[in-house]
């Protein structure tokens, strides 16, 4: 399996700030996915970044809210911009393994906002 | 329409013994996958078993099958042998060719309880 690194792993965080997610692949991949888990619920891709273009994003999430970084093939950052309350989260990065079509996600950061 | 269903928030389980956690799906794309995870409580996303929309058979990975059948549309998680470790929320997903067969729609998810 791919090995995936977030950074960090969670955070408390005052409602206004913003935070950057880090997300560290020990391989090349074309395209990474951030998604967020709210408290009880499952999983919902915020956007796909691909290396060299902005990333796309889904419906109900702007670049504003959650900019997007994809500087290189092994490497993304998610920030959760002016952060409320409804902002806390689990967000997770993922890839996929091409050769056999499996998508494997990072260890997860949990983000707490007071 | 729910694209992918678990119709059990919550299965108890003995040691030792076998569980099945239910998963259907909605699709009209002729190419997609089916995919189980696990999550426990730390919060990371284990991948557990994959099938493909075309495969034969069913896919197995140690003490996890998957129970496919594409008639019914269901595509169910067998868990032999269980162990206390196992207890975790499992989700079931799916992905489309349709929507660029690379992001996952999740289900609601099971969570799975194995007592002693």
């Amino acid at each position: 399996s791919a090995v995936i690194s977030q950074k960090p792993s969670r955070d408390i965080c005052q409602r206004g700030t913003s935070l950057t997610i880090q997300c560290q692949v020990d391989s090349q991949v074309t395209m990474m996915f951030w998604y967020r888990q709210q408290p009880g619920q499952s999983l919902t891709l915020i956007a796909t970044a691909n290396q060299g273009s902005e990333a796309t994003y889904e419906s109900g999430f702007v670049i504003d809210k959650f900019p997007i970084s994809r500087p290189n093939l092994t490497f993304s950052t998610l920030t959760v911009s002016n952060m409320s309350p409804e902002d806390s989260s689990i967000y997770l990065c993922s890839v996929e393994r091409r050769e056999t079509g499996e998508l494997f996600f990072g260890e997860g950061s949990r983000l707490t906002v007071l | 329409a729910q694209k992918i269903t678990q119709t059990q928030p919550g299965m108890f389980v003995q040691e030792k013994e076998a569980v099945t956690l239910d998963c259907t799906y909605d699709t009209s794309d002729p190419s997609y996958g089916l995919f189980w995870y696990k999550q426990p409580s730390s919060g990371e996303m284990i991948f557990l078993i994959y099938q493909g929309s075309y495969d034969q058979q069913n896919a197995t990975e140690g003490r996890y099958s998957l129970n496919f059948q594409k008639a019914r549309k269901s595509a169910n998680l067998v868990i032999s042998a269980s162990q206390l470790g196992d207890s975790a929320m499992y989700f079931c997903a799916m992905r489309e060719a349709s929507s660029g067969y690379s992001t996952l729609t999740f289900g609601k998810g099971t969570m799975l309880l194995v007592s002693p």
